[in-house]
């Protein structure tokens, strides 16, 4: 079965830095991959998706990188602030399944520190 | 438009109760999810619509859930009847499409404590 790993599940960071986040999966390549917020009680907010043959997007202050050999995205936050305090959840659409699974990790938890 | 919303936001409910969760979709949207997230487990799909139709309900725990779409606007998930195992935050989203050009919008979710 696909599995996902975010690097850890707390992430703390001085403002003004830039956070990276990571998402590793193994087994197939998916066809996109996507990064959501989630705040405390809300439900999660989506921010990006990647396609399988990109290498980067960006976003304003965000980029998104995804490297198919490493089995690997990259969440960058540049220019940090501490309202991108939040918990970040990267999720994978694999090709090729029977049905659609969009299959999520279980987050990072980003604390921003002033 | 108003996104997705869910009723209740929380239910605290004794085992053996049945429990329904209620899910209004952002109009025009033709997929409807239904999630489970906890902390051991995180974000779970359970089932999903596409024009209120079930497409594939693999997620569903076990036959004490079951989920409808009786029209565009309004699906319901149950849990008849409940145990303790099944307290977590419960989503629904709405998507316009699949696939690369998919962004599912949440709710709020609803948290479900079974006592």
């Amino acid at each position: 079965s696909q599995k996902i790993e975010q690097n850890s599940e707390a992430l703390n960071i001085q403002e003004g830095k830039t956070a990276t986040l990571t998402c590793n999966y193994t087994n197939y390549s998916p066809a996109y991959l996507q990064w959501y917020r989630q705040d405390p009680g809300r439900g999660p907010v989506f921010l990006l998706l990647i396609r399988e043959n990109e290498k980067e997007k960006r976003k304003e202050r965000l980029k998104v990188t995804f490297d198919t050999t490493l089995k690997q995205s990259l969440f960058h936050i540049t220019a940090s602030q501490p309202a991108d305090s939040a918990t970040y959840l990267c999720a994978l659409r694999y090709s090729g399944a029977g049905s659609y699974q969009l299959t999520f990790g279980k987050g990072t938890k980003l604390s921003v520190i002033p | 438009d108003a996104g997705v919303i869910q009723s209740p936001r929380h239910e605290v409910t004794e085992m053996g109760q049945e429990v329904t969760l209620r899910c209004k979709p952002i109009s025009g949207h033709d997929y409807l999810f239904w999630y489970r997230q906890t902390m051991m487990r995180g974000l779970e799909l359970l089932i999903y619509f596409n024009n209120n139709v079930p497409i594939d309900d693999s997620g569903m725990p076990e036959d004490r859930f079951s989920a409808k779409m009786p029209n565009a606007s309004f699906s319901t998930l149950k849990i008849q009847p409940s145990e303790p195992r099944d307290s977590a935050v419960y989503f629904c989203a709405s998507s316009w499409a699949l696939g690369v050009r998919e962004t599912q919008y949440f709710g709020p979710g609803t948290r479900l404590l079974v006592l």
